[in-house]
């Protein structure tokens, strides 16, 4: 069954701290992607990827890094964490093509204090 | 920009009433959006629920219906009869036809409650 495991499932970041965050997939999927959701808010896409070792700016990027070391792993990464990142972080995984189906991760519940 | 605006929950129903949770989408972008409901169960990732691409035409899984209805722009959820399972929270979402996955966008979720 398609998987997207992510790591960890919940995270206390101090503010200006580093946090990585970290996605894996075992559906040989190429395209992987990372969201965020804020409360009262729909998920907002930050990076995604569509081959290993390229990387695409989403939606709301700024903050953010990512990266596609392989076709399985893709990690976001907060070089100086912030209060406002303060969210729940989904990464995703699906095929190339157009409107293929997307599989999720469970999240990953972020707090910058 | 796209949006998509949904039922706000919480939501409570009880077991074997009927659910309609609403979905209205404005899609700048693009006429006829393709329209999605997603679900994510307690302690589980977003999966799909259903999908719909042709304007007037029904979805349908689980026991859920939704009808793209492209006058209304609306794309509400409806369920007959609900289950304790089916406390989750739904989620409607679209994307410009053709184009991929990366331009999905997401309404804020509806959590369901059922009570037994």
């Amino acid at each position: 069954e398609a998987a997207v495991t992510q790591s960890p499932r919940s995270k206390v970041a101090v503010t200006g701290g580093k946090v990585t965050l970290s996605c894996h997939q075992t559906n040989n999927h190429d395209y992987m992607y990372w969201y965020r959701q804020d409360t009262g808010h729909g998920l907002r896409l930050i990076h995604y990827s569509y081959v290993a070792d390229s990387t695409e700016k989403g939606d709301i990027p700024d903050g953010y890094k990512a990266s596609r070391p392989s076709q399985e792993n893709f990690s976001l990464i907060l070089e100086l964490a912030s209060l406002s990142q303060t969210a729940v972080y989904f990464c995703a995984s699906s095929d190339e093509g157009r409107d293929t189906e997307v599989f999720f991760g469970k999240g990953t519940r972020l707090t910058v204090v | 920009g796209d949006s998509v605006t949904q039922t706000e929950g919480p939501v409570t129903v009880s077991e074997s009433e009927s659910l309609i949770i609403n979905c209205t989408y404005s899609a700048t972008s693009i006429a006829y959006p393709n329209l999605f409901w997603y679900v994510r169960y307690p302690g589980e990732g977003l999966q799909l629920l259903l999908k719909v691409i042709t304007a007037g035409q029904k979805g349908s899984s689980r026991g859920f219906e939704a009808t793209y209805n492209k006058e209304t722009t609306s794309f509400h959820l409806q369920k007959a009869s609900v289950q304790e399972s089916d406390s989750a929270v739904y989620y409607c979402a679209l994307a410009p036809a053709n184009y991929g996955n990366e331009k999905i966008t997401f309404g804020a979720g509806t959590k369901l409650t059922i009570k037994p």
